[in-house]
Parts: C-alpha cells; sequence; structure tokens
C-alpha cells in the first residue's frame, strides 16, 4: 500500500523559509510525478509546481517562480517543497499529492495525498 | 492559466435529495476533469477521473458527465456521509487548477 507521509506542522516568521518533506512508502517512487499543493483556510487547493524524482527536473506555477523550490532525494524516496519570503498569505495547509495515469492513457488525477502540513507565517 | 468555474459555492440539501454541482473550464480540456470529495481536517479524494470515470471503491450514486467545456458532478440519492466539500480540477495541462468548491450542507 502506498503512502505518503509528511513532515510537521511549522510556525515561521515573515520573510523566513520553510521546506517541507513528504516521504513515500512502498510502489516505485522515482517513476511517481509529486506535486505540491497548498490551500488557505476555507480556499480551494492550488497547484504549486511537481517533480518526477527520476529526473530530477521541477515544473513551478508562475505565482511561485523564484520564491519555491521542488526536490526529491530518490534514496530517501522522499520529495521536498521549499519556500521563501514567506508572508502572512503563504499561512495554509500544504500537501504532497501523486499525480497519476488513470484509465486511459493521457488522464492523470491526484490518487493519493500527504495528510498535510500547516505551515503557519506569523509575526 | 486554465480557469475553472464552480456553482453553486453552497447548496442546501436533505438526505436523498438529487444534487447536481457545476463546473466549467475557460478553454477547451477535452475530458482531462477530475471530482474531488473532501471533509473538514481531511484530504480530498478522488471521485471522477476523466469526467466520467468512477475511481475505486467510490459508490455508484456519484456520476460525472460532460458537454463541451461545461462539467457536472451529481450525487443521485444524498447520504449522511456525502456533506461535504467539492471540488473539479483540469487535468489537461500545468499548472493544474481546481475550482473554487461547492459546499454541500444539510438542510
Amino acid at each position: 500500500q502506498v503512502q505518503l507521509v509528511q513532515s510537521g506542522a511549522e510556525v515561521k516568521k515573515p520573510g523566513s523559509s520553510v521546506k517541507v518533506s513528504c516521504k513515500a512508502s512502498g510502489g516505485t517512487f522515482s517513476s511517481y510525478v509529486i506535486s505540491w499543493v497548498r490551500q488557505a483556510p476555507g480556499q480551494g487547493p492550488e497547484w504549486m509546481g511537481e517533480i518526477i524524482p527520476m529526473f530530477g527536473t521541477a515544473n513551478y506555477a508562475q505565482k511561485f517562480q523564484g520564491r519555491v523550490t521542488i526536490t526529491a532525494d530518490e534514496s530517501a524516496s522522499t520529495a521536498y517543497m521549499e519556500l521563501s519570503s514567506l508572508r502572512s498569505e503563504d499561512t495554509a495547509v500544504y500537501y504532497c499529492a501523486r499525480d497519476q495515469g488513470v484509465g486511459a492513457f493521457g488522464h492523470y488525477a491526484f490518487d493519493m495525498w500527504g495528510q498535510g502540513t500547516m505551515v503557519t507565517v506569523s509575526s | 492559466d486554465i480557469q475553472m468555474t464552480q456553482s453553486p459555492s453552497s447548496l442546501s440539501a436533505s438526505i436523498g435529495d438529487r444534487v447536481t454541482i457545476a463546473c466549467r473550464a475557460s478553454q477547451g480540456i477535452s475530458s482531462h476533469l477530475n471530482w474531488y470529495q473532501q471533509k473538514p481536517g481531511k484530504t480530498p479524494k478522488l471521485l471522477i477521473y476523466a469526467a466520467s470515470s468512477l475511481q475505486n471503491g467510490v459508490p455508484s450514486r456519484f456520476t460525472g458527465s460532460s458537454s463541451g467545456t461545461d462539467f457536472t458532478l451529481t450525487i443521485s440519492s444524498l447520504q449522511s456521509e456525502d456533506f461535504a466539500t467539492y471540488y473539479c480540477q483540469q487535468s489537461y495541462t500545468t499548472p493544474r487548477t481546481f475550482g473554487q468548491g461547492t459546499k454541500v450542507e444539510f438542510k
């Protein structure tokens, strides 16, 4: 049974950085597409970017370009998301999710999610 | 970016009601549309993928349909465990984008 397990809650000061981890157990982590999705209180989910560990290159949403870095360590079956220059609007639950091929070729969906990591940005 | 617009933002319904949630894409996405259910404090759960395919283990009272850039999630007979917020999401391209959600509340 594949699972994604994230690191614990963080409280950060404005202007600082946060790094959240997402460890996969089971399955072939290297071939997954791991996305990071955040959800501010009372808001819908927002996609931040993705990585395929075996290739190592990340793809970011333009909104977060320059502030977010997504990496992966294949040997540890772990993906990371680092967000810098934090501001209060970054307070949210951050999820990793597997963007998996489903059904017919070319269709993808987030079929597995980490439990979420609450990041609070407050002075 | 492709904008996903859901309606309504909330609705009140009773057990046994038929519930319909709409989602419109700002441009063509073929059938690359997924639906998720989220309960308070929980992670989103995939219900429907590729516009109309039921994810394993999801009850058959959930159905998805599409017409052009308009998509619909229908719950044929609302059960107590279905009170939640529902999101549509396009998987046609990146950035992946979600609708703003529809909260299904008890009438």
